[in-house]
């Protein structure tokens, strides 16, 4: 199975506020987790990515939280601000599959209301 | 360091005509993946080429194909187009190996229509 599946589909967070976006994959092979932030007419950019041999990592207010057993990883955004209202897409790579393809998640559009 | 260059930004096309879109990958980076991405479908994989070989390729029929040259460029072109074509075409790169090996950066994309 090489899905990824992601919720929620949107959500709506105030300023200062928590955003918590899951995934759950099945393939057990993946080992290179990226989650990817896009902006309207943009192409996604790259926000801050995670390997299963740790359970959580952290860039300033982005963290993600890797659950190995259960096959789920989250991006936590704290203090969520307007412009972080973007979509987010977390994917998955199996690196041993010797090539660059992206599993991606549908997708979650995040509203940060002032 | 420039990032990944997408061109044309922006395309209409008739149904039946073909299209061809190129990518110019960040300098160094000898991966370049193509994906299309749709409201309903999400970010599709389409292929990857590196060292100008095919190393991967999606699920797409065979309208869709690509290239990758000597210097890492690439091209990917649809064929006989079809109104569900219609698609942000996302080119994206990464330098294969070491440290950052796994790092994958996209370009803004191609915007085609098909009417």
């Amino acid at each position: 199975q090489q899905q990824v599946k992601q919720s929620p589909q949107s959500l709506i967070v105030q300023k200062g506020g928590i955003s918590i976006i899951n995934c759950a994959y099945e393939n057990t092979a993946f080992d290179y987790f990226p989650w990817y932030q896009q902006f309207p007419g943009k192409g996604p950019a790259l926000l801050i990515a995670i390997r299963p041999d740790v359970s959580e990592k952290k860039e300033g207010r982005f963290t993600i939280s890797f659950n190995k057993s259960a096959k789920q990883f989250s991006l936590h955004i704290m203090d969520s601000q307007p412009g972080d209202s973007a979509t987010y897409f977390c994917a998955a790579r199996d690196s041993g599959a010797g090539s660059y393809q992206l599993t991606f998640g549908k997708g979650t559009k995040l509203s940060v209301i002032p | 360091k420039a990032g990944v260059t997408q061109t044309p930004r922006y395309l209409i096309k008739t149904r039946g005509q073909q299209v061809t879109l190129s990518c110019s990958p960040i300098s160094g980076h000898r991966s370049v993946s193509w994906y299309q991405q749709t409201p309903g479908q999400g970010l599709q994989f389409l292929f990857e080429y590196f060292s100008e070989t095919q190393r991967n390729k999606g699920n797409f029929p065979g309208r869709f194909s690509g290239r990758q040259f000597s210097n890492s460029r690439s091209e990917m072109n649809v064929s006989t187009l079809e109104l569900g074509d219609s698609a942000l075409y996302l080119c994206a790169s990464s330098p294969d190996g070491g440290a950052y090996g796994n790092t994958i950066y996209f370009g803004e994309g191609s915007w085609l229509t098909v009417v």
